[in-house]
């Protein structure tokens, strides 16, 4: 069974312009959660999908946004990047992402430098 | 709202020795815990978790790791580290609040030398 997968891997924006990463889950899996990667604050949870609705969502300005479609992969887009973007992006899949006991399957990544 | 604290932010230690993460968290309700280990250019993979029962967790790769409520701590074991374990460790809380969004420490970068 594949994992999850995230593309791109990498990315180079320069301030101001927007980007889209996107994230297939492992198949039957249709919660899909993201999360920020940084040095200084580490992991932290932006916004999780089920079902095309976003049911949950981390403490990130509006510029942070996210999309799942009917086959469950999700995209994020950040608008009017910021240099505090550059970050490593995961995404997780579980099959329903409600439960604390559910186990979140990570993807790579997608890593943002944002100059 | 609940937090993790990871005390170590880098673990050097000899191949074949043995080593313990240390990871204590706060929450005012019922959690459950992780243990994730990030490889270089890697995402994350689930080494073990805590959901009841037991308190001593089995995981992959030989670690194991023992709740402890009384001191709120999760800490992570190996008996004999090798050099492949060296890697980013990151223990994580899941409240049982209904979603299961991870809250996650700030890791603790294992770094095993021969």
């Amino acid at each position: 069974k594949a994992g999850v997968t995230q593309t791109p891997r990498y990315l180079i924006k320069t301030r101001g312009q927007q980007v889209t990463l996107s994230c297939s889950p492992i198949s039957g899996h249709r919660s899909v959660s993201w999360y920020q990667q940084t040095p200084g604050q580490g992991l932290q949870f932006l916004f999780e999908y089920f079902s095309e609705t976003q049911r949950n969502k981390g403490n990130f300005p509006g510029r942070f946004s996210g999309r799942q479609f009917s086959n469950s992969r999700s995209e994020m887009n950040v608008s009017t990047l910021e240099l505090g973007d550059s970050a490593l992006y995961l995404c997780a899949s579980s099959f329903t992402g409600f439960g604390a006991q559910e186990t979140q399957y990570f993807g790579p990544g997608t890593r943002l430098l944002v100059l | 709202a609940q937090s993790v604290t990871q005390l170590d932010s880098q673990v050097p230690v000899f191949e074949e020795a043995p080593v313990e993460l240390r990871c204590n968290y706060s929450s005012s309700v019922s959690v459950y815990l992780f243990w994730y280990v990030q490889y270089p250019n890697q995402g994350l993979q689930l080494l073990l978790k805590y959901l009841s029962g037991s308190t001593l967790v089995k995981g992959i790769n030989g670690f194991e790791a023992e709740f402890n409520k009384s001191q709120t701590s999760f800490h992570l074991r190996k008996p004999s580290v090798h050099i492949s374990d060296t890697a980013e460790y990151f223990c994580a809380v899941s409240v049982d609040s209904g979603y299961s969004t991870l809250t996650f420490g700030k890791g603790t970068m294992l770094l095993v030398s021969p």
